[in-house]
């Protein structure tokens, strides 16, 4: 049983395209995230989610737009995509933002 | 801020040895702390957590100090096994605010 999951697990494109990464927990958590994590293992949050109301925006290019369509799925558009957005993209999920985060298995994008 | 560093910060055990993963943290006022391992090709799976009004928790296998005259967090890993290797990250919170992660430790275990 799959706690937090994400699709696609690999998504190769190239420069300029637009893609979308999915995600869902069946944990039956109110708050999920995105996270972002470069080439030096580097973690830091995008955004966060409660009950489907931004809470967190981390000065993220406008060109990334997560969509909540409810407490359990958390999706990442990004648009108009750059070499630097290539990265490993987390989505995690907890109950509150103080309680513990599960992390998803995560989605490697290389842009090129 | 982010973090810069050309390679992760690594430490080499010998099964069997007990690990110790020290992690400085930035905010004096954080009152939550996590650690968290994340092995090859996956997403972070936590570990053990504690709170400011603690020193030390224990789990299997693992301790969590918390030193917060230094501002200083250790994971102490008892009888470390080949499993247990993998990158090590700190986090911490303010007033159930976001995490801030640290770098990373990366932990390889040796026969």
């Amino acid at each position: 049983d799959t706690a937090v999951s994400q699709t696609p697990k690999y998504l190769v494109t190239q420069m300029g395209n637009d893609k979308s990464i999915k995600c869902e927990q069946n944990l039956g958590h109110d708050t999920m995230y995105w996270y972002k994590q470069d080439s030096k293992k580097f973690l830091k949050i995008m955004f966060s989610y409660n009950n489907k109301e931004l809470i967190i925006n981390e000065t993220v290019p406008n060109r990334f737009s997560p969509k909540s369509p409810d407490k359990a799925h958390l999706n990442l558009h990004i648009n108009s995509l750059e070499l630097g957005d290539s990265a490993v993209y987390f989505c995690a999920s907890s109950q509150e933002m103080s309680d513990t985060q599960y992390f998803g298995p995560g989605t490697r994008l290389t842009v090129l | 801020g982010e973090s810069v560093g050309l390679h992760l910060p690594t430490l080499s055990v010998q099964e069997g040895d007990n690990s110790i993963i020290n992690c400085a943290y930035s905010n004096s006022a954080s009152d939550y702390f996590i650690w968290y391992k994340q092995e090859s090709g996956k997403g972070p799976q936590f570990i053990i957590d504690i709170r400011s009004n603690m020193d030390k928790r224990q789990g299997q296998r693992v301790t969590v100090l918390l030193n917060k005259t230094v501002k200083h967090l250790s994971l102490q890993i008892a009888a470390t096994q080949p499993g247990d290797s993998a990158v090590y990250f700190c986090a911490e919170s303010y007033n159930t605010d976001k995490l801030i992660f640290g770098t990373g430790t990366r932990l390889q275990v040796f026969p």
